[in-house]
C-alpha cells in the first residue's frame, strides 16, 4: 500500500502557542489531502480539504483562523493549529487521496496533540 | 446526509470463534466503501476497497461483503492479534474525495 507520513506522533504545548504537523506522501503524488480530528471512542471527523495550491475548504464548525492549512507541494500538507488552547487536545491524522476517481485513500500515523 | 452506522460497538471473542462485524450505510451515490483498521493511538490502515453491491474481498482471515445497504466484515478464527478498532467508511459521488467514518468496532480476541 501507499505510505503517508505524518510528523510529529506525540506533541505537548503550553496554552496560547502554536503548533504545525506535517503529512507527507511519500511515494505518491497527492493533489488532494484530508485533515482529520478524533476524538476518544469516536468517528474520524472531518476538518478540512486541502488541495495543491490553493486554499483548503473547511467543514462547518471548524475555524480556519485557528487551524492553518498549508498544501505546498503534491507531497506536502501543513496544519498548524494556532493559540493552541486546552479543548484543542485531541488526535489529529491525515489523508491522502492517491486517485480519487478509485476513491484511494491512505492515512498518516495521526499526532497526540496535547495543551497544557 | 451520507451516513454510516457500525454494530456491534463492541465484540469480544474467543481465539478461533469466527464472527461478523456489520457497517450499515446511506449515502447519495456510492463511489466506495472501505474497511480500515485502527490500533491505539494509530492512524487507520486501510484493508479493503468495494465499490459495488455483490462485491467481495478477502486478506488472510478477513472477508468484506457489500450490498446496496450494508456491509459486513468476516472474521475466521480470528487471533489475538486481529485485536483493533474496525473502521468503516463510504465515499459519495458528491464528496472531494473525504470519506464519512462510522464509529467503529472494537473487536478483543482472547486467547
Amino acid at each position: 500500500g501507499a505510505v503517508v507520513s505524518q510528523h510529529p506522533s506525540r506533541v505537548i504545548c503550553k496554552s496560547g502557542t502554536s503548533v504545525k504537523i506535517e503529512c507527507r506522501s511519500l511515494d505518491f503524488q497527492a493533489t488532494t489531502m484530508f485533515w482529520y480530528r478524533q476524538f476518544p471512542k469516536q468517528s474520524l471527523m472531518l476538518m478540512a480539504t486541502s488541495n495543491e495550491g490553493s486554499k483548503a475548504t473547511y467543514e462547518q464548525g471548524v475555524e480556519k483562523d485557528k487551524f492553518l492549512i498549508n498544501h505546498a507541494s503534491l507531497t506536502l500538507s501543513t496544519l498548524t493549529v494556532t493559540s493552541a488552547h486546552p479543548e484543542d487536545s485531541s488526535f489529529y491524522i491525515c489523508s491522502a487521496l492517491r486517485d480519487r476517481w478509485r476513491a484511494e485513500a491512505f492515512f498518516g500515523q495521526g499526532t497526540r496533540l496535547t495543551v497544557v | 446526509e451520507d451516513q454510516v452506522t457500525q454494530s456491534p460497538e463492541a465484540l469480544r471473542l474467543q481465539e478461533g470463534e469466527s464472527s461478523s462485524l456489520n457497517c450499515s450505510y446511506t449515502v447519495s451515490g456510492l463511489r466506495g466503501l472501505f474497511w480500515y483498521r485502527q490500533d491505539p493511538g494509530k492512524g487507520p490502515e486501510f484493508l479493503f476497497t468495494l465499490y459495488s453491491a455483490g462485491e467481495e474481498k478477502e486478506k488472510e482471515r478477513l472477508k468484506a461483503t457489500l450490498t446496496k445497504k450494508e456491509s459486513f466484515l468476516h472474521i475466521t478464527a480470528p487471533k489475538p492479534e486481529d485485536s483493533a478498532t474496525y473502521l468503516c467508511a463510504v465515499q459519495g459521488s458528491g464528496s472531494q474525495g473525504n470519506l464519512i467514518f462510522g464509529k467503529g468496532t472494537k473487536l478483543s480476541v482472547k486467547p
